[in-house]
């Protein structure tokens, strides 16, 4: 494997259930982050984490949970979204905060 | 609030033709510019990245940075509809600035035959 991993690439959850995203790099960064993309909407970035510690936080509601176990992994833990919380999930690594790498994305709906 | 803008076009130019990509952004601070080629569907691929003022160039790809007008630009030469796609700009400030790239919406580029 190399780049940037993110499983699944698609999911369909309730509003009331829970799932967990993953992500995993495999170029030796040391930063890592959660994006989300909707239509017509540019990029917006959820968490970064830098030597598995969270740097940065933008208001993201509670029902999104990040969890960085180690410098090659990435997880968001989702429950109880909402319909509108439905986006392509994109995780992203870089070294020193410098150009960042993309995973291929998980496709989220929430029904 | 930092911000990137970019027109969201559609840009359209026939193939063989140069597409011209612009982003201006507003914090004179940034230190680091980034071009992301999307495709329908995909995530971003980084581009080019460029860090001083003036032209870099890489393969039909040619970056332009101006930080006194506080924009950038990136010129795609001899177009192919491979690259129609859309077009993001990321902007990100020095050390000591925010950890975040901030993205603009990107411009939708289409190249037709």
């Amino acid at each position: 494997e190399t780049g940037v991993t993110q499983t699944p690439r698609h999911l369909v959850m309730g509003m009331t259930n829970k799932k967990s995203l993953k992500c995993e790099q495999h170029l030796g960064h040391n930063a890592m982050y959660w994006y989300k993309q909707s239509a017509k909407k540019p990029l917006e970035l959820m968490f970064v984490y830098s030597l598995e510690e969270r740097v940065e936080n933008n208001s993201v509601p509670s029902r999104f949970s990040p969890e960085c176990p180690n410098s090659s992994h990435l997880f968001l833990h989702l429950h109880t979204l909402q319909p509108e919380d439905s986006a392509l999930y994109l995780c992203a690594s870089s070294q020193d905060f410098g150009e960042a790498f993309f995973g291929q994305g998980t496709r989220l709906t929430v029904v | 609030q930092k911000e990137v803008e970019q027109n969201s076009g559609p840009l359209s130019v026939p193939e063989g033709a140069i597409a011209s990509l612009n982003c201006t952004y507003s914090d004179r601070g940034s230190q680091s510019f980034f071009w992301y080629r999307q495709y329908s569907g995909k995530s971003p691929e980084l581009i080019m990245s460029i860090y001083s003022n003036g032209d870099k160039e890489d393969g039909r790809f040619t970056a332009q940075l101006n930080k006194a007008s506080q924009y950038v630009s990136l010129l795609i030469r001899d177009s192919q509809p491979s690259d129609s796609a859309t077009y993001l700009c990321a902007v990100r400030q020095g050390a000591g600035g925010s950890y975040r790239p901030t993205f603009g919406r990107g411009t939708s580029l289409i190249v037709h035959p």
